[in-house]
């Protein structure tokens, strides 16, 4: 069965600061992979998204997510976080062929230090 | 233009009584899916209707819950007799056949 695995429960960075979130996933088949974010009392907002093609993908926000086959990682980065980046990050793998049945890992939660 | 309307937003109900989730979807959206976010977990599938399609269930976790989507557009999540675990927030979200999901802001049920 497919699985997400976002290692890190918190995670507190710097304004300013450059940032990754890591998610690992298991799935036996090409992935369709995704990444939302959370805001409090929101609902989820798609970031960026991976089909196919270029490995490295751009999101909205400044956001780029880097996939790695070999290490069955989808890799969050942002060069300079800023204060309203404060949320939740949900990595996500699509396990039917639509790519539109989601499983999601446990989220991490992300603080900006001033 | 409007996107996935949830209603209510906040819902508080006493153990045992029965509740309705409504959730309207983007128009012409073919894909609709409710999920389940409990406090400091991730997102569970519950259920997902695709067009006309058999929905599938296989995400619900017991036969107190239900779904449906009426004329292929507004969806109605059920849970009768209600437990203190089923306290959480409940998401829908809808889509194209093949593009992106879009959350509503979702109901967060309270169980007393």
């Amino acid at each position: 069965a497919q699985s997400v695995t976002q290692p890190d429960i918190h995670i507190t960075v710097s304004e300013g600061a450059s940032l990754e979130l890591r998610c690992n996933y298991s799935y036996g088949a090409t992935p369709y992979l995704f990444w939302y974010v959370q805001s409090p009392g929101q609902g989820l907002q798609l970031l960026l998204k991976y089909f196919s093609g270029d490995t490295l993908v751009q999101g909205i926000k400044g956001f780029e997510a880097e996939f790695k086959r070999s290490q069955s990682s989808f890799n969050l980065r942002k060069p300079s976080v800023h204060w309203n980046d404060a949320a939740e990050y949900f990595c996500a793998v699509g396990v039917n062929n639509a790519g539109n049945m989601l499983t999601f890992g446990g989220g991490t939660r992300l603080m900006v230090k001033p | 233009g409007a996107g996935v309307s949830q209603s209510p937003s906040n819902k508080v109900t006493e153990k045992g009584k029965d509740v309705e989730l409504r959730c309207d979807p983007i128009s012409g959206h073919t894909a609709l899916y409710w999920y389940r976010q409990s406090l400091g977990q991730g997102l569970e599938f519950l259920i997902y209707f695709q067009g006309n399609s058999a929905p599938d269930k296989s995400g619900l976790p017991s036969d107190r819950f239900s779904a449906e989507r009426t004329g292929g557009s507004v969806s109605t999540l059920t849970i009768q007799r209600t437990q203190q675990e089923d306290s959480a927030v409940y998401l829908c979200a809808s889509s194209l056949d093949r593009g992106p999901l879009h959350f509503g802001n979702g109901t967060r049920l309270t169980v007393t």
